[in-house]
């Protein structure tokens, strides 16, 4: 069962460079949700999408792009990179609305910013 | 707005000892309350949730229960083992798209 799959695992990039994370599920999730983790702070939210063709912003969504052209895949992309943008990316899906749906994660990418 | 607060760590154990981590809420209406565990270089998986006011959660020997009148979920474990060495992140939902995460908790246990 592959669940939440990121890619890339790793990266480093120079600032003012550009990349896209990508996320995909099989679970046939109709939520999806990009999370940044840094040390002492917990999640993030970044944006998210309810659906194929809909994205949403969250908390710090600043510096930050996203897609949803297809229902399995969510796309996350840097446009400029800048040093306050290392951090460890989570992507997650849950199946529909409700507050009691659980989240289901991928096992992160970790990004380097000099 | 939502918040959670968890207790600061890093938390150290012997083998089989007690184990809590505190975890204390703020909300605007009724969420649902979860426990999430995070091992070394993996994303978060569910370890347990509750949705309403005295519910308890459980799941491989991990209980918390949902207190409304304290605001709190604590996470307890009787006996810890090596294998649960991670670290725990509290989190609140009241919608499907505001999942709001602790800081996290690191539990390491020695043998």
């Amino acid at each position: 069962n592959a669940g939440v799959t990121q890619t890339p695992k790793f990266r480093v990039l120079k600032t003012g460079q550009s990349m896209t994370l990508l996320c995909a599920q099989d679970m046939n999730h109709e939520y999806m949700y990009w999370y940044r983790q840094d040390p002492g702070m917990g999640l993030r939210l970044i944006h998210y999408s309810v659906g194929e063709g809909t994205t949403a912003k969250g908390e710090v969504p600043d510096g930050y792009n996203v897609s949803r052209l297809k229902k399995q895949n969510f796309l996350l992309g840097l446009e400029s990179a800048a040093p306050s943008q290392t951090s460890v990316y989570f992507c997650a899906s849950s199946y529909a609305g409700g507050r009691g749906q659980p989240q289901h994660f991928g096992d992160g990418t970790r990004l380097s910013i000099l | 707005g939502d918040s959670v607060t968890q207790m600061e760590g890093p938390v150290t154990l012997s083998e089989e000892a007690f184990l809590t981590i505190n975890c204390t809420y703020t909300a605007t209406g009724y969420p649902s309350l979860f426990w999430y565990v995070q091992y070394p270089g993996e994303g978060l998986q569910l370890l347990l949730k509750a949705t309403k006011a005295d519910d308890k959660g459980s799941n491989k020997g991990f209980e918390a229960t949902y207190r409304k009148e304290t605001t709190s979920f604590h996470l307890e474990k009787g006996s810890v083992q090596v294998s649960d060495s991670a670290v725990y992140f509290c989190a609140l939902s009241e919608s499907n798209n505001d999942m709001r995460f602790g800081a996290g908790t690191r539990l390491t246990v020695k043998p």
